[in-house]
């Protein structure tokens, strides 16, 4: 079964630049979420889309932005790369409103900012 | 390699000994649960699931004990194996709003586990 496609895998950035995440959602699904994790840390949420349209939104930082588009990808932009931004950043995404077993996440984007 | 769970409490189990890993969730509004293992550089993988309307669910060598009073979560696997090695998170949900749909999973502190064979 197709799971939630992530791209870049690897990014290596220095600081001040701006960087672009992808994420392809499981077929159908039309949420997605987007977390952070930091070395040691758990996943922290970031923000979501439900039908193409934010959902909610968590500790994301003024400098980052992100959309879901019509066939349901989603991207995150980040601007201003700082160091603290070195993480690991997951999409998952759900059916409706539905967390469930086909909640998959991706295998995420390793973010290195130098 | 990925440096996930550098400073995550760690537990430390024999091969063939039954794991137990605890989670304490944050928000009495909860009603779904997840119990996720990351390895290293992957995503978190779905393991089990319980809704708040059960107290015990049980899947292949995994069981997940939900203690609503006390907001506790326990995981427990049985037979370990090496390949059960890994990162451990708990995670959360809140029911859905009519106006945002969705609400996001929220993690706890995860466990790793390690696996002496």
């Amino acid at each position: 079964a197709a799971g939630v496609i992530q791209s870049p895998r690897h990014l290596i950035k220095e600081k001040r630049e701006t960087a672009t995440l992808k994420c392809y959602p499981i077929p159908r699904h039309d949420t997605v979420y987007w977390y952070q994790q930091g070395p040691g840390q758990d996943p922290q949420f970031l923000i979501s889309f439900y039908e193409k349209m934010q959902s909610d939104k968590g500790s994301i930082p003024d400098r980052f932005s992100a959309q879901q588009f019509s066939d349901y990808h989603s991207e995150l932009n980040m601007s201003s790369l700082e160091l603290g931004d070195s993480a690991l950043y997951f999409c998952a995404s759900s059916l409706g409103q539905s967390w469930n077993t086909e909640a998959f996440f991706g295998q995420g984007t390793r973010l290195t900012v130098v | 390699g990925e440096s996930v769970g550098l400073h995550l409490p760690t537990l430390s189990v024999q091969e063939g000994d039954n794991s137990i890993i605890n989670c304490a969730y944050s928000n009495s509004a909860s009603d779904y649960f997840i119990w996720y293992k990351q390895e290293s550089g992957k995503g978190p993988q779905f393991i089990i699931d319980i809704r708040s309307n059960m107290d015990k669910r049980q899947g292949q060598r995994v069981t997940v004990l939900l203690n609503k009073t006390v907001k506790h979560l326990s995981l427990q696997i049985a037979a370990t194996q090496p390949g059960d090695s890994a990162v451990y998170f708990c995670a959360e949900n809140i029911p859905p709003n009519r106006n945002s749909g969705n609400t996001p999973l929220v993690f706890g502190k995860g466990t790793r586990l390690s696996v002496i064979a």
